[in-house]
Formats: structure tokens, C-alpha cells, sequence
């Protein structure tokens, strides 16, 4: 089974910066990763699929990026609605969340 | 407008059933590939179940093979997961996806609000 890990877990930033966060996957999964964001008490909601697209309706502020084992996704001017958990997805064999990564404003 | 509208959670006991159920609207429910995520108390989302547009083919992760099958009966729009011999590790809030686009298994566009599972004596 292919295992991701996120990192950090945690992540504290201030209003403007430009974050990233960080998915590895255990074995090479072909750009078949998706990025989700999910806020406290809401359903997910999909921000970026197969690595670098994005969703309709999500601010282009957010971008994906990576191929083979590791994958990035980048807030490039976090806003205060940006806090939030985020998840990696991969759906090339099998299908396996990462643990997340949450964000905080600092 | 899609809208995916979970029902059937509940407090159930230990070794006991429970069958969620998802009712699909806004969208051509028997083209869509669909699938069941969870997410126990302050835990990460951990996929479940998925299915194919037809029904024909079902895939499971490891820890609910042999005891949860997904369903779906296109319809009425409606898909199912029976849970039997529940365990308190599957305490969660289940939710139903739809795939962002036709026989797509993955990039799951849509989500329902989540039904609670609380397994417990």
C-alpha cells in the first residue's frame, strides 16, 4: 500500500506570506494526487486535482506542483480564510489520504 | 446544483449493523463513479469504498473488507454502505463523494455533510 506522509503538521504563518506544505508518497504515484482543504466543522472541499489543476471556483492563489514522490501545494498570499487542515489524496493505486496538514494564522 | 444528502448513522454496538445511505440529486447519478470517506473524532479523512458507475466493480481499504459493502441503485440515485460487525475503530462521520467528472475514480468534487457512526456498548 502506497503510505503519504505531510509535513509539517503544523504550520503557523502570518497574513500575506506565501506558504507551502509538503506530500511524499512511499512509491512513485504519477501525478494522481489531489489536494483538499477542510475547515473546522465542514465537509472537505477539492482545491487542486492531478497534481497542478485547479478546482473551479478556488482562488488562484492556490497552485499545486510535483511529480514522482513529492508534491507541493502553495498558498501564495495567505488570507485569514486560508485556516484551515489540508489533505494530499493519491489515487494511483489504491487510494490513500495523507494525515494533513493544519494551518494556523501566527 | 449537485447535492449529496447522507442518512442512517446513529449509536450502534459493538459487533451490530448499520446501513448509511446517500441520496444523489443536481446530476446524472448512474455516470458517476462514487465513493464513501470517513473521518473518526479529530482524526484525518481515511478513504473507504468506492464504486464504479454501473455498480459492477467495488473496492474496499483493508480494515473493512469481509464487512462493509458499498451499493448503489442508480435509480433511485442512492448509494449505500452496509456496515456489519462494527467495531469502535469505525466510529466516524462517513461521508458520501462524487467524482469531479464521469467513470473518474478519484478528484472527488463533491461532498455530503457526513452522517455520524458511533460505535459503542
Amino acid at each position: 500500500d502506497i503510505q503519504m506522509t505531510q509535513s509539517p503538521s503544523v504550520l503557523s504563518a502570518s497574513v500575506g506570506d506565501r506558504v507551502t506544505l509538503s506530500c511524499k508518497a512511499s512509491q512513485n504515484i504519477n501525478k494522481n494526487l489531489d489536494w483538499y482543504q477542510q475547515k473546522l466543522g465542514e465537509a472537505p472541499k477539492l482545491l487542486i486535482y492531478f497534481t497542478n489543476n485547479l478546482q473551479t471556483g478556488i482562488p488562484s492563489r492556490f497552485s499545486g506542483s510535483g511529480s514522482g514522490t513529492d508534491y507541493t501545494l502553495t498558498i501564495s498570499s495567505l488570507q485569514p480564510e486560508d485556516v484551515a487542515t489540508y489533505f494530499c489524496f493519491q489515487y494511483n493505486s489504491g487510494w490513500t489520504f495523507g494525515g494533513g496538514t493544519k494551518l494556523e494564522l501566527k | 446544483e449537485v447535492q449529496l444528502v447522507e442518512s442512517g448513522g446513529g449509536l450502534v454496538q459493538p459487533g451490530r449493523s448499520l446501513k448509511l445511505s446517500c441520496a444523489a440529486s443536481g446530476f446524472t447519478f448512474s455516470n458517476y463513479y462514487m465513493a464513501w470517506v470517513r473521518q473518526a473524532p479529530t482524526k484525518g479523512l481515511e478513504w473507504v469504498a468506492s464504486i464504479t458507475n454501473s455498480g459492477g466493480s467495488t473496492y474496499y481499504r483493508d480494515s473493512v473488507k469481509g464487512r462493509f459493502t458499498i451499493s448503489r441503485d442508480n435509480a433511485k440515485s442512492t448509494l449505500y454502505l452496509q456496515m456489519d460487525s462494527l467495531r469502535s475503530e469505525d466510529t466516524a462521520t462517513y461521508y458520501c463523494t462524487r467524482a469531479r467528472i464521469y467513470y473518474y475514480d478519484a478528484s472527488f468534487a463533491y461532498w455530503g455533510q457526513g452522517t455520524l457512526v458511533t460505535v459503542s456498548s
